[in-house]
């Protein structure tokens, strides 16, 4: 069964401090990994995209890693800010279907504190 | 940010009342998608459609109904409101159908239904 798990759940740290969130995949067969930064109330906006091929992927003070052989993801935040609170959500596209199916993880919910 | 709009933002509405969600995108895509989540879960595609004239049913079931008369407009209805219908509906475009196209999202209609 195609899944993606997210942990932790929920997180919470200071203004300042590093985190890394996780994500695990048994999607099949594999196309690309997506994060996504959902705020409070708005649609998901996309921060990366990764494809079988790569491995890391930066956008500012993000950073995705992806381990296609242990379908492994983690999103890095570098330095947080407040306006980083928000519900980080990865997303796998199987290439095995027309659609491009897209499999939603529950999100890891991120609170900075100032 | 994707022009992608949702209307109304917010709607609280009586049991066995009809509902239209509207969505509308000026990107020219021809791929739209609704998706449903509830707090904490992940997103569900309810609906897609290719292009004009063309919809189809997505993973969960649902008793709301679409329709894609223009390109730009995919708006969503419930014939009956129901309690079990309260949630949050994403509406997403895409250029195209597949996984290496992003999808982008509006910033959603929260439902009640009381």
């Amino acid at each position: 069964k195609n899944q993606v798990e997210q942990s932790p759940q929920s997180l919470i740290i200071l203004e300042g401090k590093n985190c890394t969130l996780q994500c695990n995949y048994t999607v099949s067969p594999f196309s690309n990994l997506r994060w996504y930064k959902q705020d409070t109330g708005r649609g998901p906006v996309s921060l990366t995209i990764m494809t079988f091929s790569e491995n890391t992927k930066s956008n500012g003070r993000y950073t995705a890693t992806l381990d296609a052989d242990t379908k492994q993801s983690s999103l890095h935040i570098t330095a947080s800010q407040l306006s980083d609170s928000a519900s980080y959500i990865c997303v796998v596209s199987d290439r095995g279907s027309t659609l491009g199916r897209l499999y939603f993880g529950r999100g890891t919910q991120l609170t900075v504190w100032p | 940010e994707a022009d992608i709009y949702q209307t109304p933002r917010y709607l609280v509405i009586g049991t066995g009342k009809k509902i239209t969600l509207e969505c509308s995108q000026t990107m020219g895509h021809d791929k739209m998608y609704w998706y449903q989540q509830d707090p904490g879960m992940e997103l569900h595609l309810i609906h897609y459609s290719y292009g004009v004239n063309s919809t189809e049913k997505g993973d969960l079931s649902s008793e709301s109904t679409v329709s894609r008369i223009r390109t730009e407009h995919f708006p969503l209805t419930l014939e009956s409101a129901r309690p079990s219908h309260t949630s949050q509906y994403l509406c997403a475009s895409s250029e195209g159908a597949g996984a290496r196209y992003e999808q982008y999202f509006g910033p959603g209609t929260r439902l009640t239904v009381t």
